[in-house]
């Protein structure tokens, strides 16, 4: 089945250790996308990708960094520069860009203390 | 800046009764989303709306768009328990996402 796959779906790590989270696609989408999102709130865009190669910064990304060296993968990490961490972190992918709904993961919930 | 409004943020009705869940944008997209997440997961598509004056249905939910007045509109019909869940639209142009509503139907 195609899908989205994200890893691992908890993460503890202690302050000052930076982190990376997993995406991968075999939907062969083109666009991949990180967004956060914090208890009782909406999502905020961290970065996205809409080609292989290349990736834009969303709302948020100071203190995040990713890469898109395949297509099938878009992995997040998050650094020891990000101040508020802990959050559950959703990667989406979708055919086109811009034009088409996301298709979500199902999440990595990071929790750093 | 894009701003995404969603109102109620919380909405608690009865079953059977219908409601409205509002979403107003601040710029000029004719691409408007609806997204549904269930508690401790990941979200799910709804209705995709691409167009002035589209209309979404399925099965108790339907969503409309007025890009004009920068509004949709996701309406609920004899609400069922099985709708309980948080309701986020999402606007082209980066993707914002409203807030959320999160919705409770009670028997």
């Amino acid at each position: 089945d195609g899908g989205i796959t994200q890893s691992p779906k908890y993460l503890f790590r202690k302050e000052g250790q930076n982190v990376t989270l997993s995406c991968e696609q075999n939907l062969n989408h083109d666009a991949m996308y990180w967004y956060r999102q914090d208890p009782g709130q909406g999502l905020r865009l961290i970065y996205y990708s809409q080609i292989v190669n290349d990736f834009q910064k969303g709302d948020i990304a100071e203190g995040y960094s990713v890469s898109r060296e395949k297509k099938e993968s878009f992995p997040l990490t998050v650094t020891s520069a990000q101040k508020n961490p802990t959050a559950f972190y959703l990667c989406a992918s979708s055919i086109s860009g811009w034009d088409s709904p996301l298709h979500f993961g199902n999440g990595t919930r990071l929790t750093v203390t | 800046e894009l701003k995404v409004e969603q109102n109620p943020l919380f909405l608690s009705m009865q079953e059977g009764k219908n409601y409205t869940i509002y979403c107003n944008y601040s710029t000029t997209s004719d691409r408007l989303y609806w997204y549904r997440q269930d508690p401790g997961k990941s979200l799910e598509s709804l209705f995709v709306l691409l167009s002035n004056g589209a209309v979404k249905q399925e099965g108790r939910l339907m969503a409309s768009l007025d890009t004009k007045a920068r509004l949709s509109t996701l309406h609920i019909t004899a609400a069922v328990h099985d709708l309980s869940a948080t309701y986020f639209c999402a606007v082209d142009d980066d993707m914002r996402f409203g807030a959320g509503t999160r919705l409770t139907v009670k028997p």
